[in-house]
Order: C-alpha cells, then structure tokens, then sequence
C-alpha cells in the first residue's frame, strides 16, 4: 500500500524558516518524480514544485522558486520542503504527492501557519 | 500559466441523480486532465486521469469527458458517498494548475 507520511508543519512567525518532510512507503521511491502541492484555508490547490526521482531536476513556480527548496533522500524514502522567509499567504496545508505523471497519490497533509 | 476555470462553484443534487462538472481550459492541454475527489478534512483521491481513464478501483458511475477544451466529469447514481470537493488539474504544461473546485452535496 502505498503510504506518504508529511511532517514538520506547525505555527511559525513571519519571516522564519521550515522544513517539511515526506516519508514514501509502499513503492519504490527513487522511481518517481514527486510533487508538493499546497491547499489554502479556502480550499484553492497551488502547485509548489517537482523533483526528478535522481533528485538531479525540480521545477517550482515562479511566485515560489526565490523561497521554496525540494529536495530528496532516496536510500530514506523522503521528500522535503525547505521554506524561507515565510509570509502570512504560505498558511496553507501542503501535501506531498507522487506523480505518474498526474498524480495519483497524496498524503495526508501537513498544516502550516504563518503568524506573529 | 493555463487557467483552469471549474464550474459550478457548488451544488446540491438528489440521491440517485446525474452531475457533471465542467473544467475549461484558457489553452490547449492534449487530454493531460485528471479529477479528484476530497471529503472533508482528508487528502484528494485520484479519479479520473488522462481526461477519460477510469483510475483503478474507482467506480464505473464516473466518467471523464472532453469536448474541445471543455472537460467533464458526470457522477451518475449519485449516493452520500460521493459529497465532497471535486478538483480538476493539468499536468499538460508547467506550471500544473487546479480549477477552483466544486463542492457536492446531496439535498
């Protein structure tokens, strides 16, 4: 069964740095690309950014690319999501997700909040 | 980016109806759309991938569809178990983007 497990999230101040990580279990991780995708409190997806299953490639978006970091483990089966220089807008739950290339699975989530 | 404009916004349907959701894509994106289920307070469940590919274990009351840029998504035999936020996404073009959602409830 395939499993992704988010952690790290949590209430941060403005300005500060986070790091998320995602567990993969079920698969063979270093197979896939893998994906972040966000959800705002009023349910709007936004995609953060992909990382090639070697780790060797990512794309971001645009808003996002100067703040946001991917990157991967894969002899520990994990993704991560090094956030810098939060603002009140990144409060949003992120998910990592595996891609097929759509895709086909996400995790449970994790919660951010950004706030003083 | 390509906007991926999700109507309706929201709606509410009867025990065994039919729905449809619509996605219009603003450009061409091949039929590189997939569909999502989210219930309340969980992560969002692959439906529909490649605009009309049934994912695996997903009921055959659902269908994808495209006419043009228009794509669907139509429930029929509509139960309880089907409330919750639809979402479409493409995966056509960087970077991927999502319709709004649409919330379904029954009446």
């Amino acid at each position: 069964e395939v499993q992704l497990v988010e952690s790290g999230g949590g209430l941060v101040q403005p300005g500060a740095s986070l790091k998320l990580s995602c567990v993969a279990s079920g698969f063979t991780f270093s197979d896939y690309w893998m994906s972040w995708v966000r959800q705002t409190p009023g349910k709007t997806m936004e995609w953060i950014g992909d990382i090639k299953y070697d780790g060797s490639y990512t794309n971001y978006a645009p808003s996002l690319k100067n703040r946001f970091t991917i990157s991967r483990d894969n002899a520990k089966s994990t993704l991560y999501l090094q956030m810098s220089n939060v603002r009140s807008e990144d409060t949003a739950t992120y998910y990592c997700t595996r891609d097929r290339p759509h895709v086909d699975y996400w995790g449970q989530g994790v919660m951010v909040t950004v706030s003083s | 980016d390509i906007q991926m404009t999700q109507s309706p916004s929201s709606m509410s349907a009867s025990l065994g109806d039919t729905v449809t959701i619509t996605c219009l894509a603003s450009q061409d994106i091949g039929n590189y759309l997939s569909w999502y289920q989210q219930k309340p307070g969980k992560s969002p469940k692959l439906m529909i991938y490649g605009a009309t590919n049934l994912e695996d274990g997903v009921p055959s009351r659902f269908s994808g569809s495209r006419s043009g840029s228009d794509y669907s998504l139509t429930i029929n035999s509509l139960g309880y178990d089907d409330e919750g936020i639809y979402h479409c996404h493409q995966y056509y073009e960087y970077p991927p983007t999502f319709g709004a959602g649409t919330k379904l409830e029954l009446k």
